[in-house]
């Protein structure tokens, strides 16, 4: 079982749509998540940073941890097509990082 | 602020040629240093992370080595590419403290023909 698992989409809505991007992880022990966003050709950007479970919120991003399901979330509200991208979690497993492999996102206007 | 650069930007080489990227990062002191590829529809895969200098972790077997020369500087070589190796390499940094966020360099694409 693959430590991090994502659906690669390609997720697609209109503008203002609130979107919900989804990961789940096999192990129990990990602490930290983080979800990235990359745009075409670029380095991955760091979004949302949480340690442990709960909610965090930044702006129109939220983001979720439930340790009981091992799953985390993302919720963006009010989507721009600005918001077109590729989004990736993590979790911190020792120095590294595993990443999911990427939900793509397309906002059309 | 801390920023970090990765050059070149874009690279084309044949297959059996030499690699030297580079990685460096402004701003902050004794980071913790990452090398990871991305190749389609694999995700990102840490390939050596450093830290300190002279000090490297290779996470999976392959064709490429690292160095840390300097506290701020990390190499990512090849004395012979494959095809296998074409990807986007994307350098990154952190703090010393366990968990502490990931940054990523803007990256360099590689194609080996």
């Amino acid at each position: 079982q693959k430590e991090v698992e994502q659906d690669p989409g390609p997720l697609s809505v209109p503008e203002g749509a609130i979107v919900s991007l989804n990961c789940t992880y096999s192990n129990s022990a990990f602490q930290y998540f983080m979800w990235y966003r990359q745009y075409s050709r670029k380095g991955p950007e760091l979004l949302m940073y949480t340690y442990s479970s709960g909610n965090k919120e930044d702006g129109r991003f939220t983001a979720q941890v439930d340790k009981s399901s091992k799953y985390i979330s993302l919720f963006i509200r009010d989507s721009q097509p600005s918001d077109s991208a590729t989004y990736l979690c993590a979790t911190m497993a020792g120095t590294a990082l595993i990443f999911g492999k990427g939900t793509t996102l397309s906002v059309s206007s | 602020s801390q920023t970090i650069h990765q050059w070149p930007a874009t690279l084309v080489q044949p297959v059996g040629s030499p690699l030297s990227l580079e990685c460096t990062v402004e701003g902050t002191s004794n980071p913790n240093l990452y090398w990871y590829r991305q190749a389609a529809g694999r995700g990102l895969q840490l390939l050596f992370y450093s830290v300190g200098i002279g000090q490297i972790s290779s996470e999976v077997p392959q064709n490429l080595s690292a160095s840390r020369p300097q506290d701020r500087q990390f190499i990512l070589s090849s004395k012979k590419l494959l095809l296998s190796d074409s990807g986007f390499y994307l350098c990154a940094w952190s703090g010393v403290a366990g968990g502490d966020e990931q940054f990523f360099g803007p990256g360099t694409r590689l194609t080996v023909l």
